[in-house]
């Protein structure tokens, strides 16, 4: 069974400094990765997704993500950050048929002005 | 056809009533899906629909929840007798059959049950 972890409850980044959020995951095969984010009391909208190829993959608003198969991991990164990202991040991953979609706990993220 | 869609977006209920949730996915989608959310934590796999068929259920949807997909077109998610308990965000996506393609959510409907 798939399983996500999202080691760190809150991150506190200051304005224009670089953030990372990070995730962990194990699935049996190959896997199919996912950032989303959620602002209040809305649904979540996709950042980006690792499926194959280049370990770095560029998503929405600036945010990448790295893919490391032999630390499981699949850290969430934006070079600058902005107030405007605080929101809740959840890394989520997939089997190959996309019917075992395991979210991870989330992270909070709070960047300061 | 902009997204997926859920109504109502707030419904506050007393105990023991019965309520119905409404989800209208993404037009060519053929996958469409349930979570919920409590508080603080992440989305928890209700039941997910391969067109009109529920293909599997989560031990979190009790017998007092029931999901429909009668069309293959909208859902419908019902909860019997609420309970406390039941309070929480109740989220719909669909994706198409595609896994790398991801999930579309809804922006939930937030169950409050007094």
């Amino acid at each position: 069974a798939q399983s996500v972890a999202q080691p760190e409850d809150q991150v506190n980044v200051a304005e224009g400094n670089p953030l990372t959020v990070k995730c962990t995951y194990s699935v049996s095969g190959n896997p199919y990765l996912f950032w989303y984010v959620q602002y209040p009391n809305r649904g979540l909208q996709f950042l980006l997704k690792y499926i194959t190829g280049d370990n770095l993959v560029k998503g929405s608003y600036g945010f990448e993500a790295e893919f490391n198969k032999s630390q499981t991991s699949f850290h969430l990164k934006k070079p600058s950050a902005l107030v405007s990202d605080s929101a809740l991040y959840f890394c989520a991953v997939s089997d190959l048929y996309g019917q075992n979609f395991v979210f991870g706990p989330g992270t909070r993220l709070s960047v300061l002005p | 056809d902009t997204g997926v869609s859920q109504n109502p977006r707030h419904k506050i209920t007393k105990r023991g009533q019965n309520v119905t949730f409404r989800c209208d996915p993404i037009s060519e989608h053929n996958r469409l899906y349930w979570y919920r959310q409590t508080l603080g934590q992440g989305p928890e796999f209700l039941t997910y629909f391969q067109n009109e068929a529920q293909l599997e259920k989560s031990r979190l949807l009790s017998d007092r929840f029931s999901a429909e997909r009668p069309k293959g077109s909208f859902s419908t998610l019902e909860i019997q007798r609420t309970e406390q308990g039941d309070s929480a965000m109740y989220l719909c996506a669909s994706s198409p059959d595609r896994a790398e393609e991801g999930y579309t959510f809804g922006s939930g409907t937030r169950l409050t049950v007094v």
